[in-house]
C-alpha cells in the first residue's frame, strides 16, 4: 500500500543553518505530496503543496520539490530561525476521489539561538 | 474566524466514563475526519465523513462513534473511556472536490483517561 517515510528526530540546529528533513513516498499513480507544520501546543498547518512532478511548493521560506523519480519530496530551508521550531509532517494524498492523507510520522525540529 | 473548532481543548476522565469531542467547521467543508496523534505514531485516522448522513471507519476506530447530521458538526463519541485513549485529538476537514487541497485541522483536545 501506499506509505511516506520520513527522517527520524529530533533534528537540532542552531539559527541560520541549513535545514534538510528527507521525506520519500511509495505509491501508484500521482499523489499530491504535502508538509504540515505543528507548533507546540497547536493544531496541523499546511506549509507546502505540490501536486505534480517537478513542482516546487514552497512558502515561509521553506522549499520542496516533487521528485517522481527518485519518489522524494524533501524540505529544505536555506536559513532557519528559532520560532521554526516545530514537528514538520510529509503526507501525500492519493490520486482519484480518495481524500485521505497517508502520514509520515513527524521530525521534530530544534533551533537554537 | 473561518476554521475548525474543536471542544474542550483538555478534558480528564475516568475509565468507563463517556463523552463527545465536537467538531465544527464554517468552509463548507464536505469531508471531515477525527485523527488521534500519540507520540511516536504520527496521526492515526479514527473515523471519517465525506459528507452529511455518511461516515467510515478509519485505522483505529474501536472505542468511538461518530455521526454527521450536518455539513458543519462532526462530534467524536468515546463510548466507555478507557486509559489506552489518551491522546491528542484533532478534527480536519477539506472541501469535496479535487487532490489539490490539503485539510485544515483544529488546535485539538487534549484527553486524558485516568
Amino acid at each position: 500500500g501506499n506509505s511516506v517515510t520520513q527522517m527520524e528526530g529530533p533534528v537540532t540546529l542552531s539559527e541560520e543553518a541549513f535545514l534538510t528533513i528527507n521525506c520519500t513516498y511509495t505509491a501508484t499513480g500521482y499523489p499530491s505530496l504535502f508538509w504540515y507544520v505543528q507548533y507546540p501546543g497547536e493544531g496541523l498547518q499546511l506549509l507546502l503543496k505540490a501536486t505534480k512532478a517537478d513542482d516546487k511548493g514552497s512558502n515561509k521560506g521553506f522549499e520542496a520539490t516533487y521528485r517522481k523519480e527518485t519518489t522524494s519530496f524533501h524540505l529544505e530551508k536555506g536559513s532557519v530561525q528559532v520560532s521554526d521550531s516545530a514537528v514538520y509532517f510529509c503526507a501525500l494524498r492519493e490520486g482519484g476521489n480518495n481524500r485521505k492523507l497517508i502520514w509520515g510520522l513527524g521530525t521534530s525540529l530544534a533551533v537554537n539561538p | 474566524n473561518a476554521g475548525v473548532t474543536q471542544t474542550p481543548k483538555f478534558q480528564v476522565l475516568k475509565t468507563g466514563q463517556s463523552m463527545t469531542l465536537q467538531c465544527a467547521q464554517d468552509m463548507n467543508h464536505e469531508y471531515m475526519s477525527w485523527y488521534r496523534q500519540d507520540p511516536g505514531m504520527g496521526l492515526r485516522l479514527i473515523h471519517y465523513s465525506v459528507g452529511a448522513g455518511i461516515t467510515d471507519q478509519g485505522e483505529v476506530p474501536n472505542g468511538y462513534n461518530v455521526s454527521r447530521s450536518t455539513t458543519e458538526d462532526f462530534p467524536l463519541r468515546l463510548l466507555s473511556a478507557a486509559p489506552s485513549q489518551t491522546s491528542v485529538y484533532f478534527c480536519a476537514s477539506s472541501p469535496k472536490m479535487g487532490r489539490l487541497d490539503g485539510y485544515t485541522f483544529g488546535s485539538g483536545t487534549r484527553l486524558t483517561v485516568v
